[in-house]
């Protein structure tokens, strides 16, 4: 089974400073991860995924990703944030091979203030 | 191309009760999956269905139960309503492993 932890629940910061939403995750077997991104009152959106390939994943927005297969993590960072990025940061996991059926994080919350 | 919708958009029931969701799936879609995302929770995969089966479900007791029709829509339907059920149901299509999810359907139970 899969399990994905977010470190913190909350993360304020100021506009213009950088961010990184921490993002680890449990597996017996290779995985696919994710970001989504969760406005207020609207469903989920992709930020970024990992598939194979460069570990380092850029997203929309100006999110990027890394997978650290050693440190089974995957951490979401900008070098710069905006008001108009606060919203609620969801990391997911779903076995390779598997069917689209993803483990969410309990999510981590991103409030930019001016 | 229209996106993933869902209603209603939100409902209020009481313990008890019975309730259906639906979900349109993004044009070219053929799997639909169910998730239910309660306060301040992440979403928990409850169930997917592909080309009219259902192909995996969560750990969601049979009250929750679900159905996909030949144009790739979907319900979900929640008999014997709890409390606890109260939460935003998500549903999310996909074709080729990314999933689109609709903006759910707010059910509160009372």
């Amino acid at each position: 089974a899969q399990s994905v932890t977010q470190l913190d629940s909350q993360v304020p910061v100021f506009e213009e400073a950088p961010v990184e939403l921490r993002c680890n995750y449990s597996s017996s077997v290779s995985v696919y991860l994710f970001w989504y991104v969760q406005y207020p009152n609207q469903g989920l959106q992709l930020l970024l995924k990992y598939l194979s390939g460069s570990t380092l994943v850029k997203g929309i927005n100006g999110f990027e990703a890394e997978f650290n297969k050693s440190q089974t993590s995957f951490h979401l960072r900008k070098p710069s944030v905006h008001i108009s990025d606060t919203a609620e940061y969801f990391c997911a996991v779903n076995p390779q091979g598997g069917s689209e059926k993803l483990v969410f994080g309990k999510g981590t919350k991103l409030t930019v203030n001016p | 191309e229209t996106g993933v919708t869902q209603s209603p958009t939100h409902l209020i029931k009481t313990r008890g009760q019975q309730v259906t969701l639906r979900c349109s799936s993004q044009s070219g879609h053929n799997t639909v999956s169910w998730y239910q995302q309660a306060l301040g929770q992440g979403p928990q995969f409850i169930f997917q269905y592909y080309r009219e089966e259902e192909n995996g479900r969560g750990n969601f007791p049979p009250r929750f139960s679900g159905l996909q029709f030949p144009n790739y829509s979907s319900e979900l339907n929640v008999n014997a309503l709890e409390l606890d059920d109260s939460a935003l149901y998500l549903c999310a299509s996909s074709n080729t492993g990314e999933l689109f999810f609709g903006e759910g359907s707010r059910l509160t139970v009372l």
